[in-house]
């Protein structure tokens, strides 16, 4: 399974983005990156997912480096409903190894 | 749709004693997943299925811990004999590629052996 690379935590103030890296500098030519989210007590949701061009969706946007050895979940406006532990996933099918994660804080 | 139903919420037994973990996925999904998470070691995934046959159970533990998905509307992870180090949050989740294999998670069940 494919490695990645996620800080341990980060903080946000509200209404500001967040940028969230993302490290896989071992990603093979069909593994597609995923991220999920987990809120305190619950199980893990989808927040996008791309393969090499940046994706937008209504939750976040996805930024992948050029070389895919990267990438960057984007919240453009962070909320307090934010605050969760953020996973990275390389995935070429649907078989997910979930690594620890960063835990956002959202300050108000 | 009422999303990854699972059963129960929270669990409670001693040592020694059979667990049954029950899970509903999505009507329509054909890939079923079931995962351990604990402080330790996170979220692994134990076993999946597609179409109702195990694919992968290289995640499974020990031989103690066993799965089944009879039908596709119903599933079971069962521990016996359950052990203090069992105690963790197991989540199911089920997927059908739309494109992606975007899973969705249960509320997991809260296991507490004693």
């Amino acid at each position: 399974d494919a490695k990645t690379t996620q800080p341990n935590s980060m903080e946000s103030n509200e209404e500001e983005p967040v940028h969230l890296p993302c490290n896989h500098s071992t990603i093979s030519g069909t593994d597609y990156i995923h991220w999920y989210r987990q809120l305190p007590s619950q199980g893990p949701e989808y927040v996008i997912h791309g393969l090499t061009s940046n994706v937008n969706n209504r939750m976040a946007s996805l930024a992948i480096a050029e070389d895919r050895k990267s990438s960057t979940l984007i919240l453009h406006r962070a909320t307090l409903r934010d605050a969760a532990v953020y996973y990275c996933i390389l995935s070429s099918g649907n078989q997910f190894y979930f690594g620890t994660g960063t835990s956002l804080t959202v300050i108000p | 749709d009422a999303g990854v139903i699972q059963s129960p919420r929270h669990e409670v037994t001693e040592m020694g004693q059979e667990v049954t973990l029950r899970c509903k996925p999505i009507s329509g999904h054909d890939y079923l997943f079931w995962y351990r998470q604990t402080m330790m070691r996170g979220l692994e995934l134990l076993i999946y299925f597609n179409n109702n046959v195990p694919i992968d159970d290289s995640g499974m533990p020990e031989d103690r811990f066993s799965a089944k998905m009879p039908n596709a509307s119903f599933s079971t992870l069962k521990i016996q004999p359950s052990e203090p180090r069992d105690s963790a949050v197991y989540f199911c989740a089920s997927s059908h590629w739309t494109g992606s294999y975007e899973q969705y998670f249960g509320p997991g069940t809260r296991l507490t052996v004693t």
